[in-house]
């Protein structure tokens, strides 16, 4: 939806280089994640932010670092990249007021998405 | 460990024939239990949920059907039509606020045919 967008959208690095992901929302959503998608593992939490320079680990959050400088970013680090972190990267929002993507309040809308490969 | 166990992997159905998919948890702290419609190369999307106090949610062709003492949750599609062909993940979740922690099943690729 064009209230979430990822960038890049595809990304090839080699073992080594650091990586950074952005995730960009203009619903003033209060709460960011950051999951990764790998098949046979459905959805993971990395990270997620609770708000501006807020921010807490998730159940697969090893390699990876964020920051949330402003409402809208939220930034997902690889400092060293992997081969074990070629994945879909996903971001998500919640806990907004009603906007453009609906008026749950209880739900996490998702942006596009990041293809990573490492190799 | 996994808390939310989704099966099958994955299905092949007839057009106009009923997709089932079926999850079940362990957690009895969840209090929110969405399903996600996911196509290739997007983002997952909210498909329907349900709340553990209603044993049945009926929104179009989907049908989320809860069973609270069995800890187990289902999604039934009606009319399955080519355009259901998508990966359905199911999860469960607590909400705290705005935030929410997310427990995803492994996901179902669905297939719908002519």
């Amino acid at each position: 939806d064009a209230g979430i967008t990822q960038s890049p959208r595809h990304k090839v690095t080699e073992t080594g280089t650091p990586v950074t992901l952005r995730c960009h929302q203009t619903e003033n959503h209060r709460y960011m994640y950051w999951y990764r998608q790998d098949p046979g593992h459905g959805l993971r939490l990395i990270h997620y932010s609770y708000g501006v320079k807020d921010t807490d680990k998730g159940e697969v959050s090893d390699g990876y670092s964020v920051s949330r400088s402003k409402t809208e970013d939220f930034l997902l680090t690889l400092e060293s990249a992997t081969s074990s972190q070629t994945s879909v990267y996903f971001c998500a929002i919640s806990g907004g007021d009603r906007g453009r993507l609906g008026t749950r309040t209880d739900t996490q809308y998702f942006g596009p998405g990041t293809r990573l490969t490492v190799l | 460990q996994q808390q939310v166990k989704q099966s099958p992997q994955s299905l092949i159905v007839q057009k106009g024939g009923i997709s089932i998919i079926n999850c079940a948890y362990e957690n009895t702290a969840f209090d929110y239990f969405p399903w996600y419609q996911q196509f290739p190369g997007k983002g997952p999307a909210l498909l329907i949920a349900i709340r553990p106090d209603v044993s049945e949610k009926k929104e179009g062709r989907f049908t989320i059907s809860f069973n609270k003492s069995a800890k187990q949750f289902s999604l039934h599609i009606m009319d399955s039509q080519p355009g259901d062909s998508a990966t359905y993940f199911c999860a469960a979740s607590i909400t705290s606020g705005g935030y929410q922690k997310v427990t995803f099943g492994t996901g179902t690729k669905l297939q719908v045919i002519p």
